[in-house]
């Protein structure tokens, strides 16, 4: 089936850091991915969409020059959150899907604890 | 009004027990719909997609009402491993983004 891998799972550092998470389709082409972000006890949020060759677009409310998304291929998009406070940390979830069609089920990476000392 | 509601539970099932979900969402434009679960600080995985005729996936069935915009989601003969979050998904009309509900919380005791 569809594999979506992410990297790192788990982050630990200090206020002011960059963080770069990985996100790549093993066994399939991902022509748009997808950013998500779920807080404690909280739905899984849409931040952005990640779209190969081109800008992405992001919701409303997240700021685009916090977090850097590059697509730079059809199997792997970054999401980057620059100078990184402890308000950032937060699950954070890339997800890809293998079809064309909103009724394709999107797969989802493993997921990114990201925690701001 | 939130785009996608859910009860948050938990429900406490004995193991064997049928249980049933329900959500709603608001956007009348929602073209898809999914169930996941979600396990204690893991990722979202799949369960089943929803159709609007209805669908079976072997102790799990999935119920849309577009007129009443209303998910819903049956385990029968439910197992200790069915103990999870049970996400309602839908897309976002146009857009292929997905929007979660907040959860339902399963417990199955045995």
């Amino acid at each position: 089936g569809a594999v979506v891998s992410q990297h790192p799972s788990r982050v630990i550092c200090k206020s002011g850091t960059s963080v770069k998470i990985e996100c790549r389709s093993l066994d399939f082409q991902a022509t748009t991915m997808f950013w998500y972000r779920q807080f404690p006890k909280q739905s899984l949020m849409l931040m952005a969409t990640s779209n190969e060759g081109s800008k992405a677009t992001y919701e409303q409310g997240v700021e685009k020059d916090k977090f850097l998304i590059n697509h730079a291929s059809l199997t792997l998009s970054t999401l980057t959150v620059t100078s990184a406070h402890p308000e950032d940390s937060s699950f954070y979830i890339c997800s890809a899907k293998p079809g064309a069609g909103s009724n394709q089920p999107q797969h989802f990476g493993d997921g990114t604890r990201l925690s701001i000392l | 009004r939130k785009e996608v509601e859910q009860d948050p539970g938990p429900f406490n099932v004995p193991e064997g027990a049928t249980v049933a979900f329900n959500c709603t969402y608001s956007n009348s434009a929602s073209q898809s719909f999914f169930w996941y679960r979600q396990d204690c600080r893991k990722e979202p995985k799949l369960l089943m997609s929803v159709y609007s005729s209805g669908n079976e996936d072997g102790r799990f069935t999935a119920q849309l009402n577009r007129a009443s915009q209303y998910i819903s989601l049956l385990i029968r003969d439910s197992k200790l491993s069915d103990s999870a979050t049970y996400l309602c998904v839908v897309n976002r009309g146009g857009a292929d983004g997905l929007t979660f509900g907040k959860g339902t919380h399963l417990i199955i005791q045995p």
